[in-house]
């Protein structure tokens, strides 16, 4: 079966600085999803990404697909507060009819 | 547009007690999920339906849990009896079509089994 597994597990940065979040799939990807989650509500749909070298952005948050790697990374440009909660990846099985998901990335962000 | 709306959002329960949750899809998608979240990990997923079909129910502990999607539209969870381990959140979802569509999420129900 498929694994997505995401580093670091959690992170704390200071208000302004960049960051990296990391997805690494078992098999190859046929499409990465990115959502985040504030601690006891939903996930929130952040991107997609589709073919190989596929970039994304979205205000701060840049996100990229490298196929060749079976990973994807998620980059925030000089962090806020609004930019803390849990950060999941998410990639559709071969056969694009189930959702599996990583462990998700906390991100606290100090101001 | 209205999203996924999920109740109750925080339930606490007695261990063998039963338990229901209810989940409204945003209009127009036709494929639900129903998903179990662990703390510290992702969530996993129970059951999908494709309008009022389950196609993948592979994951549901069928002794105790149900669900159904009358209509097609609205679905019912339901554990009988729970466990102190059913203890989680329950998130819904839904989608357009079921082929790699966006997934979009309810804000969940978070159950403690005392």
């Amino acid at each position: 079966s498929q694994e997505l597994e995401q580093s670091p597990q959690s992170l704390i940065v200071q208000e302004g600085k960049n960051l990296t979040i990391n997805c690494t799939s078992s098999k190859t990807l046929y499409g990465l999803y990115w959502y985040k989650q504030k601690y006891g509500e939903g996930l929130i749909f952040l991107m997609m990404l589709q073919k190989g070298g596929e970039e994304k952005s979205h205000e701060k948050i840049t996100a990229k697909l490298d196929e060749k790697k079976q990973q994807s990374s998620l980059h925030i440009t000089a962090s806020q507060p609004s930019h803390a909660g849990i950060y999941l990846c998410g990639a559709y099985t071969e056969y694009g009819n189930k959702l599996v998901f990583g462990a998700g990335t906390i991100l606290r962000v100090k101001s | 547009e209205a999203g996924v709306v999920q109740s109750p959002r925080y339930k606490i329960i007695e261990k063998k007690q039963p338990v229901a949750f209810w989940c409204n899809p945003i209009s127009g998608h036709n494929t639900l999920y129903w998903y179990l979240q662990n703390l510290g990990q992702g969530p996993e997923l129970l059951i999908r339906y494709e309008n009022e079909e389950a196609v993948d129910d592979s994951q549901l502990p069928k002794d105790r849990f149900s669900a159904e999607r009358l209509k097609g539209v609205d679905s019912t969870l339901k554990i009988q009896p729970a466990e102190l381990g059913d203890s989680a959140v329950y998130l819904c979802a839904s989608s357009f079509s079921a082929e790699g569509d966006t997934q979009y999420f309810g804000p969940g129900t978070r159950l403690t089994v005392l």
